[in-house]
């Protein structure tokens, strides 16, 4: 069974760039949750759609953004890309909203801002 | 305050010693909780749950101690392959999921 992919799994912008990261998550689930984890830090979240609709938002600037497919894949948009956003961003899926004890990783995207 | 704190480590270890981690997090709204281990350069994967009553899984044992916001983590007759960071995650929910990890707590199991 096909866990939750990514893509690209690395990265490289220059500042002020756009970036787009993608992310299909397991069959059948169809919430899907984004998070940065900059080195030595923990995952910090910043989406959750379910059903194509945002469900949760973390303390992120307006440059970042997200949507949610019919097909429950998702992507996340970075604009104006600064030295600071540099991480791995991970993608979780989980069947529904909040099921964190159901929730699985992908193997992360990771950005490197130049 | 942070909303879930962690002890960054590392916890140097023997094998076969027992080791225990704290967490704490700052609001009482927070709802429920759990423990990621995540591997070098790898994806967080969840250990366990933690409820209220306590919770084992063969030498992992979570308790939450909701009075004093913390929760804890024990691994006994540790191994080499439990040598990973560990993560605390807190959901807290209002109208809207808040899924809140702490920094992580670094765990070395010496041979």
């Amino acid at each position: 069974d096909a866990g939750v992919t990514q893509s690209p799994t690395h990265l490289i912008k220059t500042r002020g760039q756009h970036v787009t990261l993608r992310c299909s998550p397991i069959s059948g689930h169809k919430s899907v949750s984004w998070y940065q984890q900059v080195l030595g830090q923990g995952p910090q979240f910043i989406f959750q759609y379910y059903e194509k609709e945002e469900r949760g938002r973390g303390n992120f600037p307006d440059r970042f953004s997200a949507r949610q497919f019919p097909n429950y894949s998702s992507e996340l948009n970075v604009n104006a890309l600064l030295l600071g956003d540099s991480a791995l961003y991970l993608c979780a899926s989980s069947l529904r909203t909040g099921a964190v004890h159901e929730q699985y990783f992908g193997p992360g995207t990771r950005l490197t801002v130049t | 305050r942070k909303e879930v704190e962690q002890d960054p480590g590392p916890f140097n270890v023997p094998e076969g010693a027992t080791v225990a981690f704290n967490c704490t997090y700052s609001n009482s709204a927070s709802q429920s909780f759990f423990w990621y281990r995540q591997d070098c350069r790898k994806e967080p994967k969840l250990l366990m749950s933690v409820y209220s009553s306590g919770n084992e899984d063969g030498r992992f044992t979570a308790q939450l101690n909701r009075a004093s916001q913390y929760i804890s983590l024990l691994i006994r007759d540790s191994k080499l392959s439990d040598s990973a960071t560990y993560l605390c995650v807190v959901n807290k929910k209002n109208r809207d999921d808040k899924i809140i990890f702490g920094k992580g707590t670094r765990l070395h199991i010496l041979p």
